[in-house]
Parts: C-alpha cells; sequence; structure tokens
C-alpha cells in the first residue's frame, strides 16, 4: 500500500495548455508538500502545507497554484505551462516540520512540455 | 541566498570499495542533517540522518560524520555494492528570508563497478 502517490506519472503536453498533478498520503501525516526537481536532478521546495493551511510559498511564478482539499490530499495545478516547467514535481509529507524529521516522497510526476 | 554545497557531482567505486560524499552548509536554525537516496524513476528516500550531539552516526554500511565547527558533514559508505548505485543528497535546515527550510545539495551520482 503506496503511501504517497501521486497521478499521473507521466504527462506530455503542449505550451499553453493547463494541467494537474494529484497526491495522496496515507501517513496521516499533518504535513504536505510539493518539490520540483530539474533536469540537472536539483531538488527544491515550491509549496508546503500544514493542515490544509499554506506555510511555506517559495519564488514560484503564480501559474502554479497549489490546493489541499483536506489534509491527506495536495493537489498542483499550472495554468500556461512553459516549456522550462519541464520537470519531475515530487510530492512528500512528514510527521513534523520536514526541517526537523523525516520526509516522505512519492515516485514523482514527470512533466514535459513540448 | 544560503546553499548547501555538495561534492564530489559523481563518483565511481570499486565494489568493496570507500564511497565518500561531502556537505558543506552556512547557516542551520538548528541541527538536523539527513541523507537521501535516490533511485532512477523513485522519489528520494531518507537513508540515514544525524542530530549533532554525537559527532558520528553508523548504521550498517553507512556512516555520516559531522564537523560542527567546519560546517561540514559526509556520508560514507563502506564495502560500497552495486546496489547502492543512486544519487544521494545531503540537506540542512537552512535560515533563510523565507523560514528555515530544508536545502537540499544538489546530489552526487554514485556508480558502484563490479
Amino acid at each position: 500500500d503506496t503511501a504517497v502517490s501521486q497521478t499521473p506519472k507521466y504527462l506530455v503536453t503542449q505550451m499553453g495548455n493547463d494541467k494537474s498533478i494529484k497526491c495522496e498520503q496515507n501517513l496521516g501525516h499533518d504535513t504536505m508538500y510539493w518539490y520540483k526537481q530539474d533536469s540537472k536532478k536539483f531538488l527544491k521546495i515550491m509549496f508546503s502545507y500544514n493542515n490544509k493551511e499554506l506555510i511555506i510559498n517559495e519564488t514560484v511564478p503564480n501559474r502554479f497554484s497549489p490546493k489541499s482539499p483536506d489534509k491527506a490530499h495536495l493537489n498542483l495545478h499550472i495554468n500556461s505551462l512553459e516549456l522550462g516547467d519541464s520537470a519531475v514535481y515530487f510530492c512528500a509529507s512528514s510527521q513534523v516540520w520536514e526541517a526537523a524529521g523525516e520526509l516522505f516522497f512519492g515516485e514523482g510526476s514527470r512533466l514535459t512540455v513540448l | 541566498q544560503q546553499q548547501v554545497k555538495q561534492s564530489p557531482q559523481s563518483l565511481i567505486v570499486q565494489k568493496g570499495g570507500i564511497s565518500i560524499i561531502n556537505c558543506a552548509y552556512e547557516n542551520t536554525a538548528f541541527d538536523y542533517f539527513p541523507w537521501y537516496q535516490q533511485f532512477p524513476g523513485k522519489g528520494p528516500a531518507l537513508l540515514i540522518a544525524i542530530r549533532p550531539d554525537v559527532s558520528e552516526k553508523k548504521e550498517g554500511r553507512f556512516t555520516i560524520s559531522f564537523n560542527k565547527s567546519a560546517k561540514q558533514f559526509s556520508l560514507h559508505i563502506m564495502d560500497s555494492q552495486p546496489g547502492d548505485s543512486a544519487t544521494y543528497f545531503c540537506a540542512a535546515p537552512l535560515i533563510t528570508g523565507g523560514g528555515n527550510k530544508l536545502t537540499f545539495g544538489t546530489g552526487t551520482q554514485l556508480k558502484v563497478e563490479l
């Protein structure tokens, strides 16, 4: 039974389109995150939610909008996709604040913008 | 912007050899230093972490060495095996303008050859 699951695993789309990635965790954690991993494998936090409230919002274009319908789900919607958005997006969750304890990552959603 | 500097970028080790990956950081919010391991097509997973009231932590073949005065820490993999081939990330809870965040190093691709 997957702890952090995200869908879809692969997304291929055209520039200008809108797409969403969904994430669910069954670990009972209060905090969830979105990370972006670029082609050089650099991992950077985008958003952090604690119990459905936005805690961290890095300098991410406002075309990216996270939504947390409940504390087990954190979705990412991206408007007007650009070539530079191509990356692997990871959802993660943690029992405590991410800088203090273990992060549990999903398997990633590879987004390719053509 | 504060960073976690990780080296080397890539590493090739013979089976049975010792793999050493180094990280250096700036100012941390507190002392918690994890290492994450990522296999191709998977999300990162916590490998080992240290809260440095000690200078070293060992779990099986994996050891973290920590030098607080130098603000450096390293991962040693003893008796490296082909199954250890993966990308390794160090991380540190850096103090940033946007709050305290777990910041990842740039990653080290380890290949263990037979």
